[in-house]
């Protein structure tokens, strides 16, 4: 596809459950980012990958939070035993290179833990 | 630690008015600035970036920021508002060292009168 593509869009789940959220960057994109947007807390880097190796993860806020990228592509956000305040909309966003070169997102994965 | 700040929570301007959104940074090194804008129900878009160079720049929907070292700062402007431009502005400062990691601003909401 043309853009950065997230799925699901919204996810349910119930509290102590695992999730998985998935990103499809830009093709040819070799920078991935993680971020989360969530109320009072604005946007919140959790973790880059450069290929598939992740030289920033110091967002992850638990070890809970996971990620994988395969292929230099796909990418897997996976958060265990999820908890109220996992909560948020989710974002991805790739760009070319890294910093210097536009970081263009998805439209998110809004996860509502009950 | 690198921050941002975004002082104003929520702008209201007439359409035609002039505006201003300010944003302070605090970090060690020359900073990566960005502007990014999010709609209702849409993703993050790129406004403009400063990496060096003429400290005012140019981005895309009429829309300028200008670099002040000696302020921190980084306030986006935009000389007369359009109703479409109504939505949430972010903004974000990186370094080169750091990768991709953007550090965001809270945002601050933009709301246009007729």
């Amino acid at each position: 596809g043309a853009g950065v593509s997230q799925s699901p869009s919204n996810k349910v789940t119930e509290k102590g459950k695992d999730v998985e959220l998935r990103c499809d960057p830009i093709s040819g994109h070799t920078a991935l980012y993680w971020y989360r947007q969530s109320l009072g807390q604005g946007l919140e880097f959790l973790i880059y990958f450069q290929g598939n190796s992740a030289p920033d993860k110091s967002g992850l806020p638990s070890d809970r939070f996971s990620a994988e990228r395969t292929g230099g592509s796909v990418s897997t956000l996976t958060i265990q035993r999820t908890q109220q305040e996992d909560s948020a909309v989710y974002l991805c966003a790739s760009s070319l290179e890294g910093l210097n070169t536009e970081a263009f997102f998805g439209q998110g994965t809004r996860l509502t833990v009950v | 630690a690198q921050s941002v700040t975004q002082p104003d929570i929520h702008i209201t301007v007439s359409e035609g008015a002039s505006l201003e959104l300010r944003c302070n940074y605090s970090y060690g090194a020359t900073p990566y600035l960005f502007w990014y804008v999010q709609s209702p129900g849409q993703g993050l878009q790129l406004l403009l970036k400063y990496f060096s160079g003429d400290t005012l720049v140019q981005g895309i929907k009429g829309f300028e920021a200008e670099f002040k070292r000696s302020q921190s700062s980084f306030n986006l402007r935009k000389p007369s508002v359009h109703w479409s431009d109504a939505a949430e502005y972010f903004c974000a400062v990186g370094a080169k060292n750091q990768g991709g990691k953007l550090i965001f601003g809270q945002g601050t909401e933009l709301s246009v009168k007729p």
